[in-house]
């Protein structure tokens, strides 16, 4: 069984520009959560999909989006990049939409010049 | 406003010993607590989890209890291994929705052999 995987693992971006960050769920997993992780803090929920259609969403400006593709896997965009977006951003999945466990990837680092 | 509250950013024991990390929440909705251990460079990874109609859940070397009166729950480790050397994060999750985790801070748990 193959677990949640992203990439890249480190990204340096300059403030202003865009980024894409990628996600594969587990196998069998059809929902996928997207965290931000700021230093020193818990992760921050961003939004989750289901079957291709945002389900919820956190406290995060429309320049956060996503997609969640047939295969299940996701990518998390985010436009006009600031400097507070540097963080670790990670993916998380799990097989439903109820209280199943979610099962996180090893995030993406990024920073922003 | 803080929902989900890690006191102690850090917190040493001798290997052997028990290591207790505490986790307090002020959202009364909240009714599915889970502990993740965290590794530099990886991502959060499951370790036991509890629903609120329980005050006890273990699992081999972990228990979590729940004290609902108190919003307080609590990660036993016994005994301690330098291998438990990590971040330790309490998350909650609601009774709908989409069941998204708010995390604590973390603890920072260093076990010396």
């Amino acid at each position: 069984e193959t677990g949640v995987t992203q990439s890249p693992t480190h990204l340096i971006k300059t403030r202003g520009q865009q980024v894409t960050l990628r996600c594969s769920s587990q196998s069998g997993h059809n929902t996928v959560s997207w965290y931000q992780q700021a230093l020193g803090q818990g992760p921050q929920f961003i939004f989750q999909y289901y079957r291709e259609e945002e389900n919820g969403r956190g406290n995060f400006p429309p320049r956060f989006s996503g997609l969640q593709f047939p295969n299940y896997s996701s990518e998390l965009n985010v436009n006009a990049l600031e400097l507070d977006d540097s963080a670790l951003y990670l993916c998380a999945s799990k097989s439903g939409t109820g209280k199943e466990t979610q099962y996180f990837g090893p995030g993406t680092r990024l920073l922003v010049l | 406003d803080q929902q989900v509250k890690q006191n102690s950013p850090s917190l040493s024991v001798q290997e052997g010993r028990i290591s207790i990390l505490n986790c307090d929440y002020t959202n009364s909705m909240f009714d599915y607590f889970l502990w993740y251990k965290k590794y530099p460079a990886e991502g959060p990874t499951f370790l036991i989890s509890i629903s609120s109609i329980k005050d006890k859940n273990e699992d081999g070397r972990f228990t979590v209890f729940l004290n609902k009166s108190a919003k307080h729950l609590s990660l036993h480790i016994v005994p301690s291994q330098p291998g438990d050397s990590a971040v330790y994060f309490c998350a909650a999750s609601g009774t709908s929705g989409t069941y998204k985790y708010i995390f604590g801070t973390g603890t920072r748990l260093k076990v010396l052999a």
